[in-house]
């Protein structure tokens, strides 16, 4: 199986912060990547697929990028309702999830 | 607008078997694979399987070959898990989710449409 390791688990931010999660693959993933945004008792929502592209409906600050085993998000400008926990998975072997990043209020 | 309405939450026994639907409308059944998914607190998701809606072909994880089974009506547009022996290893929030069908190529693979979560609580 491909396991997916992000970094940091959790993270503590200010509204208007540059945030970076990022994503490490256990294999080539080509740039079969995905990212998602969780908030409580809510199911995860897709945000970006193949590594960099931006789901329709979503913000502009968020963006991907990365190939092979090593990918990132960056929110550009944190705002009040980007406070969730975000997954990366991949899909180019069956289906896999990351530990989930836990963005936090500063 | 796209929809999965799953049923609602179940409370069953060790040993049991629990079966869980999702409702799906707002667009083409057959052109999208169903897939589960479930969430055990504090964890990320973990795949369960998919469907194809056409010919109710399945695949399911290596893990629950045994013990998961996944159906669908097509009249109805709906398709069901059904989780056999169950655990409390097996507590967890249990969603379908909707993907691009996979054998095709260049098919998109991510989920972009999810149910609403079905919690499933093992206890005595």
């Amino acid at each position: 199986d491909i396991q997916m390791t992000q970094s940091p688990s959790s993270l503590s931010a200010s509204v208007g912060d540059r945030v970076t999660i990022t994503c490490r693959a256990s294999q080539t993933i080509i740039r079969y990547l995905n990212w998602y945004q969780q908030k409580p008792g809510r199911a995860p929502k897709l945000l970006i697929y193949a590594a960099s592209t931006l789901q329709t409906g979503v913000p502009s600050r968020f963006s991907g990028s990365g190939s092979e085993t090593d990918f990132t998000l960056t929110i550009s400008s944190l705002q009040p309702e980007d406070f969730a926990t975000y997954y990366c998975q991949q899909n180019y072997i069956s289906w896999t999830f990351g530990q989930g990043t836990k963005v936090e209020i500063k | 607008q796209v929809q999965l309405v799953q049923s609602g939450a179940d409370v069953v026994k060790p040993g049991a078997s629990v079966k869980v639907s999702c409702m799906t409308s707002g667009y083409t059944f057959t052109g999208y694979y169903i897939h589960w998914l479930r969430q055990a607190p504090g964890h990320g998701p973990e795949w369960l399987g998919w469907i194809n809606p056409t010919s109710g072909g399945t695949k399911i994880a290596q893990k629950f070959q045994d013990r998961v089974t996944v159906t669908r009506v097509t009249s109805v547009s709906t398709v069901y898990m059904e989780l056999t022996r169950l655990s409390y290893d097996d507590t967890a929030v249990y969603y379908c989710a909707r993907s691009g069908i996979v054998m095709m190529p260049s098919a998109r693979l991510d989920f972009d449409s999810w149910g609403q979560g079905t919690l499933v609580t093992v206890s005595s």
